[in-house]
């Protein structure tokens, strides 16, 4: 059973406009959520974190939004660029339940197309 | 610079040949990882060693083995009892903490 579902596959934006991609998770557990942005043929990257203290994080045009009571978060790209395209990851641990990045959980990613 | 560096960026094995992938890096970080992405699925952890000369097993270990006798090399070696072993393989290390992973670009392994 999935722990972490990131529900579209796909996602086609105007350049300009908000790319909105969303990740549910099941494991009420969980407490660190990330987002990795992934181009073809090349490793995973770091873009932003959040910790279950916190229902918001901003870095730049990124903001990753957390509710737990929904166990749902999103991430925010405003305005996206055509540099955005790639596949996006939630991953998700249960730091302070013995959990490490050892456990992080992976959703199967989001494909983000953002178009000239 | 420092950084994951994951060798060959292509590898070619025929059914029944142990192979072994090889990912080292410079950023002196405890931690190492080795992931399994397969087509439309998220990343699937094998194995992840958090000090040197220790090694736990993930979720997708069979078939699988590994050492870590320096900080900086995480060796991975595809046995011949890994049922479906063609799959893009990526190493990721992290300091001992709390912190994001840094991933290598990978290895894509074709078995035939």
């Amino acid at each position: 059973d999935q722990q972490v579902k990131q529900n579209s596959p796909s996602l086609s934006v105007q350049e300009g406009r908000i790319s909105i991609l969303n990740c549910d998770y099941t494991n009420s557990m969980f407490d660190y959520f990330l987002w990795y942005k992934k181009y073809p043929a090349e490793g995973p990257t770091f873009l932003i974190s959040i910790s279950s203290i916190k229902d918001k994080n901003e870095d730049g045009r990124f903001t990753v939004f957390l509710n737990k009571s929904a166990k749902h978060l999103s991430l925010h790209i405003v305005p996206s660029q055509p540099g955005d395209s790639a596949v996006y990851f939630c991953a998700a641990s249960a730091m302070n339940y013995g959990g490490s990045q050892g456990n992080l959980i992976f959703g199967k990613g989001t494909k983000l197309s953002v178009k000239p | 610079d420092g950084g994951i560096t994951q060798s060959p960026k292509y590898l070619f094995r025929k059914e029944g040949q142990n192979v072994t992938l090889s990912c080292e890096q410079n950023l002196n970080h405890d931690a190492m990882y080795w992931y399994r992405q397969d087509p439309g699925q998220g990343l699937r952890l094998i194995y992840y060693s958090q000090i040197v000369n220790d090694f736990q097993k993930g979720d997708i270990a069979e078939g699988y083995s590994v050492s870590r006798e320096k900080k900086e090399s995480f060796p991975l070696t595809v046995t011949s009892a890994q049922k479906n072993p063609t799959a893009f393989y990526l190493c990721a290390s992290s300091p001992f903490s709390n912190s994001p992973l840094h991933f290598g670009n990978g290895t894509r392994l074709t078995v035939t």
